[in-house]
């Protein structure tokens, strides 16, 4: 149980595109999921929290603007890079806190973005 | 000013080298530690989840203990396959703060 999916698992695109990454909680409802970004040998950071029906929280530094987050159902959020940028590249991961649960956290296997 | 601090950066051990692994943090009101394994490529695989001074839990060669200031994880006679790169999380301001990981290499 508690499994969460990524898709795509890589992607390549060009500078300038935009690129959707899905997050999806297979076996259980998630009112909250989370997005984090981790850059070669560094640790996990905190993107934004995503909560079902609502607008993303980010963190400091975080620009929405770039960084579309879309909590559409309890088993789905999405994560859009707009006009990506080669500094963009990066493992990008989610995460899912089971409703009934306040601090587990299941994660999802990443997905690699690379900017051209 | 970092809430969760991680030594050492990297361990290099002989299989069957039983070592220990330190997550200090700084956060009053712990609501709940956390220790996940990541390999290469992949996603965090949750291990444990501690919540009180004194607390230990266990799962194969890795037990993982807490005090008041830090937690421990500790590694009993490990194999090639513990290798790995070890996560600390702490649960604060309802959201996971995770240290930079410990880097594990077993050598057979």
């Amino acid at each position: 149980g508690a499994v969460v999916s990524q898709h795509p698992s890589w992607v390549i695109c060009k500078s300038g595109t935009s690129v959707k990454i899905e997050c999806r909680s297979l076996d259980f409802q998630a009112t909250t999921m989370f997005w984090y970004r981790q850059f070669p040998k560094q640790s996990l950071m905190l993107m934004a929290t995503s909560n079902e029906g609502s607008k993303a929280t980010y963190e400091q530094g975080v620009e929405k603007d770039k960084f579309l987050i879309n909590h559409a159902s309890l088993t789905l959020s999405t994560l859009t890079v707009t006009s990506a940028h080669p500094e963009d590249s990066s493992f990008y991961i989610c995460s899912a806190r089971p409703t009934r649960s306040y601090n587990e956290q299941f994660f999802g296997p990443g997905t690699r973005l690379t900017v051209l | 000013e970092d809430q969760v601090t991680q030594s050492p950066e990297a361990l290099r051990l002989q299989e069957g080298e039983s070592s220990s692994l330190n997550c200090s943090y700084t956060v009053s009101g712990l609501r709940g530690l956390f220790w996940y394994r990541q390999d290469p490529g992949k996603g965090p695989e949750f291990l444990f989840t501690l919540y009180s001074a004194g607390e230990e839990k266990e799962k194969e060669r890795l037990k993982a203990t807490l005090t008041k200031k830090e937690s421990f994880l500790h590694i009993t006679a490990p194999k090639p396959e513990d290798s790995a790169t070890y996560l600390c999380a702490v649960w604060y301001d309802y959201k996971l703060s995770f240290g930079a990981g410990t880097t594990v290499t077993v050598r057979a």
